[in-house]
């Protein structure tokens, strides 16, 4: 399996409703990342778990909650979200915990409108 | 401060006619480079890495560390070249995404 995992692909969530999404991989990449892209621009750093530990949180807003349920997994919980965080979220994740030149592998992304 | 520039949002070529992504980098050390392509409706796919220094659907890419630039290049460029083009740098496990620019190749 060498492939990123996305589910749902699409998801339309109001404003008070709790969502998850959800990664998978099983090609034993130690690092996971969540990344939010909007239409025609470059994917946004969310978050970086290394060795299933949280290592990189760029000031996301608390209603994202993310979490590494083991190596293969990586969630992230929506709540109370706001019409502006429509986007493509993509999950991806890279062979080296620690960086040095492993390049991304990223999932077909989750498209996410809130209403 | 952008660590990665790519100064052209849209490049359109005539098919068959070569074309060249520009791609500038800030960072003193030594850089991991990489190109990703995105075609419409699918995901971001690794292109290119400066460390291969190979040649992946006719594109090449050069670190010139003088000029701090990682410009893609293809001679010959095709309808199925139309996509968004991404240039990264990695540092660590941060990764550095360009603005991207949206290539068209007109038949």
């Amino acid at each position: 399996d060498t492939e990123v995992t996305q589910t749902p692909k699409h998801l339309v969530m109001g404003m008070t409703n709790k969502k998850s999404l959800k990664c998978e991989q099983h090609m034993g990449h130690r690092a996971m990342y969540w990344y939010k892209q909007k239409a025609k621009k470059p994917p946004e750093l969310m978050f970086v778990y290394s060795y299933e530990k949280l290592s990189i949180n760029e000031s996301v807003p608390s209603r994202f909650s993310p979490e590494c349920p083991n190596s293969s997994l990586l969630n992230l919980h929506l709540h109370a979200l706001q019409p502006e965080d429509s986007a493509l979220y993509l999950c991806a994740s890279s062979p080296s915990g620690t960086g040095g030149n492993s390049p991304l592998h990223f999932g077909n992304g989750t498209r996410l409108t809130v209403t | 401060a952008q660590r990665v520039t790519q100064p052209e949002k849209l490049l359109s070529v005539f098919k068959g006619a070569p074309v060249e992504l520009k791609c500038n980098y800030s960072y003193s050390g030594s850089p991991e480079l990489f190109w990703y392509v995105q075609y419409s409706r699918q995901r971001l796919q690794l292109l290119l890495r400066h460390i291969s220094r190979e040649s992946i659907k006719g594109f090449t890419a050069d670190l010139n560390k003088g000029e701090t630039s990682f410009h893609l290049k293809k001679p010959f460029a095709q309808e199925e070249d139309s996509a968004m083009y991404y240039c990264a740098l990695i540092i660590g496990n941060q990764f550095y995404f360009g603005t991207g620019t949206s290539l068209t190749v007109i038949p």
